[in-house]
C-alpha cells in the first residue's frame, strides 16, 4: 500500500543539524511532491517547504528559508529535510506529506512523524 | 499569510450528536482549496475532506465540508466514539500552506 516511512526519533545539542528521511513506497515517487510539516509541543501544524521528487525543485517557508534544506534520493524513493544550527524552538514532531492530484493537491499521505528533541 | 481561525478550541459532546467546527480565513482561500484533517493522538493528521467539501477515499459519510471563500464548516454528524480527536483545517491555494489551531471534539 501507500506509505512513507520515516527516520526515528533524534535528540540534538543546539547548533547542530538533524537530517530526517521520508522513505516512499507503493507509488512512483518522482511523479509527486513531498511536504514538510512540524508540530511543536501544543502548536499548530507549521509548512516548511516541499520538494518535487522528480526534478527537485523546492519551495520554503519565509520562516524555514536559510535553515532547511529539502533534496530527495531518486533511487532510493526517498526525501530528506535537513534542519541546522537547531535551537530549543525546534524540538518538534517532524512529518513528511504526499500531495496528490487526486485530492486537488491536499495532504492525502502522511509519514508516522519523526521527534527531534533540541536540548542541550 | 493566510491565517486561519478555527472555532470552538473545544467542544464537549456525546456519541451520537452532531459537531459543527467552524475555520475563518483571514483572506479568501483561492479556488477552494481548504482541507480538513483529523489527528488523534501520537498520530500523523489524516485527509478527510478536500476542495473545501470532496471527502477523502475510505472517509464515512458522517463526515460533511461545506463554505467557500473565508468561511468553512466541517459537520460530524451522529458522532461515533473513534471521531473523538483534533480537527485541523488548512488551506493549500497560496503559500505559505497554513493550518488552523485546531478544533478539539471531547466526550461529554
Amino acid at each position: 500500500q501507500v506509505q512513507l516511512v520515516q527516520s526515528g526519533a533524534e535528540v540534538k545539542k543546539p547548533g547542530a543539524s538533524v537530517k530526517v528521511s521520508c522513505k516512499a513506497s507503493g507509488y512512483n515517487f518522482i511523479g509527486y511532491v513531498i511536504h514538510w510539516v512540524r508540530q511543536a509541543p501544543g502548536q499548530r501544524l507549521e509548512w516548511l517547504g516541499w520538494i518535487n521528487a522528480g526534478n527537485g525543485n523546492t519551495e520554503y517557508s519565509q520562516r524555514s528559508q536559510g535553515r532547511v534544506t529539502l533534496s530527495s534520493d531518486t533511487s532510493a524513493n526517498a526525501a530528506y529535510m535537513e534542519l541546522s544550527s537547531l535551537r530549543s524552538g525546534d524540538t518538534a514532531v517532524y512529518y513528511c506529506a504526499r500531495v496528490s492530484a487526486m485530492v486537488l493537491f491536499a495532504f492525502d499521505v502522511w509519514g508516522q512523524g519523526t521527534l527531534v528533541t533540541v536540548s542541550s | 499569510e493566510i491565517v486561519l481561525t478555527q472555532s470552538p478550541g473545544t467542544v464537549s459532546l456525546s456519541p451520537g450528536e452532531r459537531a459543527t467546527l467552524s475555520c475563518r480565513a483571514s483572506q479568501s482561500v483561492r479556488s477552494g482549496y481548504l482541507a480538513w484533517y483529523q489527528q488523534k493522538p501520537g498520530q500523523a493528521p489524516r485527509l478527510l475532506i478536500f476542495g473545501a467539501s470532496s471527502r477523502a477515499t475510505g472517509i464515512p459519510d458522517r463526515f460533511s465540508g461545506s463554505g467557500s471563500g473565508t468561511d468553512f464548516t466541517l459537520t460530524i454528524n451522529r458522532l461515533a466514539p473513534e471521531d473523538f480527536a483534533v480537527y485541523y483545517c488548512q488551506q493549500y491555494g497560496s503559500s505559505p500552506r497554513t493550518f488552523g489551531q485546531g478544533t478539539q471534539v471531547e466526550i461529554k
